[in-house]
């Protein structure tokens, strides 16, 4: 089965500045690649997606970058702000539709 | 409306206990999700409904027991939980049928059984 790696397992960073969180996978069919974030006490939320067919997408603040060759995918958070704090996850999901959560970054913006 | 409503919030149970969790969407989702997450850990997917039925049980034992009612409504019957047991357990639904493609999550039910 797919098995999805993430690093780091936590993270600070001091407001303003960029946070790159990266996530490995072994499934070579794995086609769809979801970050959520969770806030102390909360559901996780869909922040941004991607999709194999694309190698970058991006939203405001938030980019999402894919290396299919490498199978590996990186969320990078631009202009931190202490809200940007949470756990973040990242997941890998094949036509199958086997869907598989990384372990989590914890993320801390120094304000 | 793009909520996944989730109740109670908190609940507490004893080991003889029934009680149940209700999950509730009105996106016209297809497919809805009951996960259980540990501290610190990402969340464990236990059941999926797609089109109502049933179509995913990751060998959860029986002392859980899921329903669905109707397209909008997702319940989790809890009785005999042991301590190991407690965490916060979410549900999620998806337009497309699966394991959680674009899935959005309610807040979750933390769950302590004592």
């Amino acid at each position: 089965g797919e098995n999805v790696e993430q690093h780091p397992s936590t993270l600070s960073v001091q407001e303003g500045d960029s946070a790159v969180i990266k996530c490995t996978y072994s499934d070579s069919a794995s086609n769809y690649f979801p970050w959520y974030k969770q806030e102390l006490g909360k559901g996780p939320q869909l922040i941004i997606d991607i999709r194999s067919n694309v190698g970058e997408k991006k939203d405001q603040r938030i980019a999402v970058t894919l290396n299919k060759t490498a199978k590996h995918f990186s969320l990078h958070i631009t202009e931190t702000q202490p809200e940007d704090s949470a756990v973040y996850f990242c997941a890998a999901s094949n036509p199958g539709n086997q869907f598989y959560f990384g372990t989590g970054t914890s993320l801390t913006v120094i304000p | 409306d793009t909520e996944v409503t989730q109740t109670p919030k908190h609940l507490v149970m004893g080991m003889t206990n029934k009680k149940s969790l209700k999950c509730e969407q009105h996106m016209g989702h297809r497919a809805m999700y009951w996960y259980k997450q540990k501290a610190k850990k990402p969340p464990e997917l236990m059941f999926v409904y797609s089109y109502e039925k049933l179509s995913i049980n990751e060998s959860v034992p029986s002392r859980f027991s899921p329903e669905c009612p109707n397209s909008s409504l997702l319940n989790l019957h809890l009785h005999a939980l042991q301590p190991e047991d407690s965490a916060l357990y979410l549900c999620a639904s998806s337009q497309e049928e699966g394991r959680g493609i674009g899935a959005f999550f309610g807040q979750g039910t933390r769950l302590t059984v004592v």
